[in-house]
């Protein structure tokens, strides 16, 4: 079965431009998380969706959006770029919402912001 | 709020040298809990997981026992690889908030010849 697959892999941007990142799930995965990674802060978490709804959001600001298709895959948006969005971010699929269940992590997108 | 603290790293072993890296937790509830590993330039992959206490999780030569009591969930391997050497992240999962893994800062494991 495939894995978390996550594009794209590399994103350079500049301040005040947006992004788009995609996750795809593995295959009857419906909850898909998104995590940011960078060396000062280490893993946040952003947001959960299941089922096209976001079921669970963390403390970032509202730069930071997303959603779920009925295919489950997943976008995350960020507007407005500042230099600290730079990072790798990271998603997460798991077969429920996850309580007790795993989360399978994709290889993720390293963004740059210049 | 739910928290995960590890040991600093990085830690730098010969190989064949046991292997302990300290991981406790503070939540409220009954966490699952988790040990991911980050190789150079790759995403997280899950080597092991307990879900309640007394529970011992293990995965290619690595053991972890969920302990309650002390509120730990320390990873051990008795003969560590060259291959072995990435950064390990302790993590944990509350029933209260479901879908949000807490994570510890990651310990980096250097193993040399």
């Amino acid at each position: 079965k495939a894995g978390v697959t996550q594009t794209p892999r590399y994103l350079i941007k500049t301040r005040g431009q947006q992004v788009t990142l995609s996750c795809s799930p593995i295959s009857g995965h419906r909850s898909v998380s998104w995590y940011q990674q960078t060396p000062g802060q280490g893993l946040q978490f952003l947001f959960e969706y299941f089922s096209e709804t976001q079921r669970n959001k963390g403390n970032f600001p509202g730069r930071f959006s997303g959603r779920q298709f009925s295919n489950s895959r997943s976008e995350m948006n960020v507007s407005t770029l500042e230099l600290g969005d730079s990072a790798l971010y990271l998603c997460a699929s798991s077969l429920d919402p996850p309580g007790q269940e795993t989360q399978y992590f994709g290889p993720g997108t390293r963004l740059l912001v210049l | 709020g739910d928290s995960v603290t590890q040991m600093e790293g990085p830690v730098t072993l010969s190989e064949e040298a046991f292997l302990t890296i300290n991981c406790t937790y503070t939540a409220t509830g009954y966490p699952s809990l988790f040990w991911y590993v980050q190789y150079p330039g790759e995403g997280l992959q899950l080597l092991l997981k307990a879900t309640k206490a007394d529970d011992k999780g293990s995965n290619k030569g690595f053991e972890a026992t969920y302990r309650k009591e002390t509120t730990s969930f320390h990873l051990e391997k008795g003969s560590v690889q060259v291959s072995d050497s990435a950064v390990y992240f302790c993590a944990l999962i509350n029933t209260g908030t479901a879908s949000k893994l807490t994570f510890g800062t990651g310990t980096r494991l250097q193993v040399t010849l």
